[in-house]
């Protein structure tokens, strides 16, 4: 198993800055990801982070909004970049072990105002 | 593209009852599925991973099947709790895809 931590819990944020979002796992995986879960809905991956090169983006997120980190087998940072009301969400690090078993971080409730 | 979809969207069971939850997926070739329970506000908890070579998984009151043929896997709760109120949610891994791709979820109130 594994047990994931993120930082901040939560933040409201002002129109135009942005937030980076810390995800620290107690064991080293082999996978680690990014969802975003809106209102209401169920989740949608962003990326993929791989350690030590660029990070693979699903259809309709882009690195210049999202730009991810992931230095080790244990981090890595998301960042939401020139926010805007519609990035309010929740925003979850997941990360898959040797079991192809993923787990997942308590998530980051982001308020853009 | 694979599809999961979960039916009923929500559900209300009297405490003590027995319910089940479930998951149907449109591409069989699946390398495992997997069972969260979400909390209001909360990250996901994984209850049960299925591989697809298994039938079933067991932890506790929870029983889990899958039927790789029809596209299909139940989530069995025993004796329900009020502590059991959650949203429930699936979710598929094919093969040769790291990606898992979830279900819209089934939100549960186990009625005191």
């Amino acid at each position: 198993s594994a047990v994931i931590s993120q930082k901040p819990s939560r933040d409201i944020c002002q129109r135009g800055t942005s937030l980076t979002i810390q995800c620290q796992v107690d064991s080293q995986v082999t996978m680690m990801f990014w969802y975003r879960q809106q209102p209401g809905q169920s989740l949608t991956l962003i990326a993929t982070a791989n350690q030590g090169s660029e990070a693979t983006y699903e259809s309709g997120f882009v690195i210049d909004k999202f730009p991810i980190s992931r230095p080790n087998l244990t981090f890595s940072t998301l960042t939401v970049s020139n926010l805007s009301p519609e990035d309010s969400s929740i925003y979850l690090c997941s990360a898959e072990t040797s079991g192809y078993e993923q787990y997942f971080g308590p998530g980051t409730r982001l308020t853009v105002t | 593209k694979q599809e999961v979809t979960q039916i009923p969207a929500a559900l209300s069971v009297p405490e003590g009852e027995n319910l089940v939850l479930n998951c149907s997926f449109t591409d069989s070739a699946i390398y495992n599925l997997q069972w969260f329970r979400q909390d209001p506000g909360k990250g996901l908890t994984s209850l049960l991973l299925i591989q697809s070579s298994q039938r079933e998984q067991t932890s506790g009151r929870l029983n889990a099947s899958l039927d790789k043929s029809s596209g299909r896997s139940t989530l069995y709760i025993a004796a329900s709790q009020p502590g059991d109120s959650a949203t429930y949610l699936c979710a598929v891994r094919n093969f040769g895809n790291e990606k898992l791709t979830f279900g819209t979820g089934t939100r549960l109130t186990i009625i005191p």
